[in-house]
């Protein structure tokens, strides 16, 4: 139980375009899913967190007009980078949390890797 | 912003070698201590969720004790196998945040 699942896994895009990541819990309702940012040699760092119907909230520092979060459904959430440049090329990972296993635990997705070139 | 240290960074042992790597954070306002295991291309997987002080959890040959007075927790793996492999990843609580450590990346030779 707890899978969570993370479409695509990587994606290579041209400087200025939208890429759209997406997020899923496939066999639990998820009230809440996080998204965080890996650079090479870094922890992994929290950008938003998003509760389902609601407005995602931004950790300081993350432009939320970049970073788009939509979290429409209890078992989808996305995360489109807008207009995006050379430096947000990292790896993006997400969570859940709801209705499956240990109270307060975030299941993860399998991440994706964004080349911007 | 909270600093999460783990130590050692990496580690390689034989198979069969006992280890035990270790997570310090700040010990005002702790909730709870999360350990996961990271293998290559796949997801984070829960190991652990800790909350009292002098807390011990066990799965397996994996084991882990939490100190929340001074700030560490332990992780231990008993007679590692090549299976062990993988970046254990730290990440104490605070409300609903997981702050992550930048991990401990262990290798298992046969």
């Amino acid at each position: 139980g707890a899978v969570v699942s993370q479409h695509p896994s990587w994606v290579i895009c041209k400087s200025g375009t939208s890429v759209k990541i997406e997020c899923r819990s496939l066999d639990f309702q998820a009230t809440t899913m996080f998204w965080y940012r890996q650079f090479p040699k870094q922890s992994l760092m929290l950008m938003a967190t998003s509760n389902e119907g609601s407005k995602a909230t931004y950790e300081q520092g993350v432009e939320k007009d970049k970073f788009l979060i939509n979290h429409a459904s209890l078992t989808l959430s996305t995360l489109t980078v807008t207009s995006a440049h050379p430096e947000d090329s990292s790896f993006y990972i997400c969570s859940a949390s709801g209705t499956s296993g240990r109270a307060g635990e975030q299941y993860f997705g399998p991440g994706t890797r964004l080349t911007v070139t | 912003i909270l600093n999460v240290e783990q130590s050692p960074q990496s580690l390689h042992v034989q198979e069969g070698d006992s280890t035990n790597f270790t997570c310090s954070f700040p010990s005002s306002n702790f909730y709870a201590l999360h350990w996961y295991r990271w293998e290559t291309a796949k997801s984070p997987e829960a190991l652990f969720v800790m909350t009292l002080n002098g807390d011990e959890k066990k799965k397996g040959r994996i084991s882990a004790t939490l100190n929340t007075k001074e700030g560490y927790s332990y992780l231990y793996i008993k007679g590692s196998q090549p299976e062990d492999s993988a970046t254990y990843l730290c990440a104490p609580r605070h409300t609903d945040k997981l702050i992550f450590g930048t991990g401990t990346r262990l290798q298992v030779f046969p």
